[in-house]
């Protein structure tokens, strides 16, 4: 089973949408939880760090389920700009920097 | 800022030559770096962890003699592809933390390689 699982997507919404990105982890000791994002044959860049009491930066949200080991990425109101692919990562080590990506989602926000 | 630049953007070589990757911290020292390696439509996977004067530690899998890495000081790690292959043509990317192990890593904007 692959340490962290996404639906590759790809999802295409009108700008103005919500939409939400889903993602589960295997290992249920993991200390850290992300989301990326990263455009088309460039880096991946922090977009947030994933707290378990939720947290919201503009119109992103992220949550963490620790009891089902699921974490989400809400966007709202869509911008064109928003057109990427959306990495869960994980870092599941104590004390180190042990970082586990997902495979993406990918994101097409239409005008 | 944390910024972390890669030498060469992209690479073309032929097979059984190597190539050099170079990664280094332009404005702080770090203390660890990574490289990471991602095939088309894949997650990126570590390959490797890199500590200043120390030897690399290598991810199962990952065949230490081939990706040779160096990290001569606390602003530049390289990775060495020895005899490469078609197989090696891959996007390579280093991170590098500032702080301690659990700091936020800092992406390269990543190397592309394409062995012919």
């Amino acid at each position: 089973r692959k340490e962290v699982e996404q639906d590759p997507g790809p999802f295409n919404v009108p700008e103005g949408a919500t939409v939400a990105f889903n993602c589960t982890y295997s290992n249920s000791a993991s200390q850290s939880f992300f989301w990326y994002r990263q455009d088309c044959r460039k880096e991946p860049k922090l977009l947030m760090s994933v707290y378990s009491s939720g947290n919201e930066d503009g119109r992103f949200t992220a949550q963490l389920n620790r009891a089902s080991q699921y974490i989400s990425l809400l966007i709202r109101d869509s911008k064109l700009s928003d057109s990427a692919t959306y990495l869960c990562v994980v870092n599941k080590a104590t004390g180190a920097n042990n970082l586990f990506f997902g495979t993406g989602t990918r994101l097409t926000v239409i005008p | 800022g944390a910024v972390v630049s890669q030498h060469p953007s992209r690479v073309i070589c032929k097979s059984g030559t190597s190539v050099k990757i170079e990664c280094r911290s332009l404005d702080f020292q770090a203390t660890t770096m990574f490289w990471y390696r991602q095939f088309p439509k894949q997650s990126l996977m570590l390959m490797a962890t890199s500590n200043e004067g120390s030897k690399a530690t290598y991810e199962q899998g990952v065949e230490k003699d081939k990706f040779l890495i160096n990290h001569a000081s606390l602003t530049l790690s390289t990775l060495t592809v020895t005899s490469a292959h078609p197989e090696d043509s891959s996007f390579y990317i280093c991170s590098a933390i500032k702080g301690g192990p659990t700091d936020t890593q800092y992406f390269g904007p990543g190397t592309r390689l394409t062995v012919l």
